[in-house]
């Protein structure tokens, strides 16, 4: 299993400043993912974060909006910049250990 | 374009009785399919997954059936509780890459005492 704590839980923050998140993993990963939850919705995922390479986007998100770093192998941060109303949503980590994947409790973000 | 669907958008289910959930996908390169259960605050947890070589997985209460032909699967729960009051979410993702998965748009299921 993985055990993945995010920081931090919750937040609320004023429209166009930056928040960035960070994600500890218990033991060493190749990749680490981040992924949004809007209010009620599904999880889209944002980015693939590799230690020692830039981000993979997916399609819809970008690296100025959405800078992640990944200095070690057990460790991630992921910020949303210039933050809008619409960038309300939870963020969660998440990494693939086997064949499965292991999400943190998420990062509840409110932008006012 | 959403690849993976997922119905129905909500469920309620007496105690005791049967839930069923259904997805389907489009992409066939996906060889692994997931089910996860998340819990208000929480992050969602792996629940059961299948790999399209089976029709059927069984845990428990919970089982997965699988048609390769249809690009379909769902997600059943026998003799649903009140516990299992939750959102549910179907995923698909390949075998390699479990992290990196496509949801489907969720599903929220109450049991009723």
């Amino acid at each position: 299993s993985a055990v993945i704590s995010q920081k931090p839980s919750r937040d609320i923050c004023q429209r166009g400043t930056s928040l960035t998140i960070q994600c500890q993993v218990d033991s060493q990963v190749t990749m680490m993912f981040w992924y949004r939850q809007q209010p009620g919705q599904s999880l889209t995922l944002i980015a693939t974060a590799n230690q020692g390479s830039e981000a993979t986007y997916e399609s819809g998100f970008v690296i100025d909006k959405f800078p992640i770093s990944r200095p070690n192998l057990t460790f991630s941060t992921l910020t949303v910049s210039n933050m809008s109303p619409e960038d309300s949503s939870i963020y969660l980590c998440s990494v693939g250990r086997d064949t499965e994947a292991f999400f943190g409790q998420g990062t509840r973000l409110t932008v006012v | 374009q959403q690849q993976v669907k997922q119905s129905p958008q909500s469920l309620i289910v007496q105690k005791g009785g049967i839930s069923i959930i259904n997805c389907a996908y489009e992409n066939t390169a996906f060889d692994y399919f997931p089910w996860y259960q998340q819990f208000p605050g929480k992050g969602p947890a792996l629940l059961i997954a299948i790999r399209p070589d089976v029709s059927e997985k069984k845990e428990g209460r919970f089982t997965i059936s699988f048609n390769k032909s249809a690009k379909q699967f769902s997600l059943h729960i026998m003799d649903s509780q009140p516990g299992d009051s939750a959102t549910y979410f179907c995923a698909a993702s390949m075998w390699t890459n479990a992290g990196k998965s496509t949801f489907g748009d969720g599903t929220t299921l109450t049991v009723k005492p």
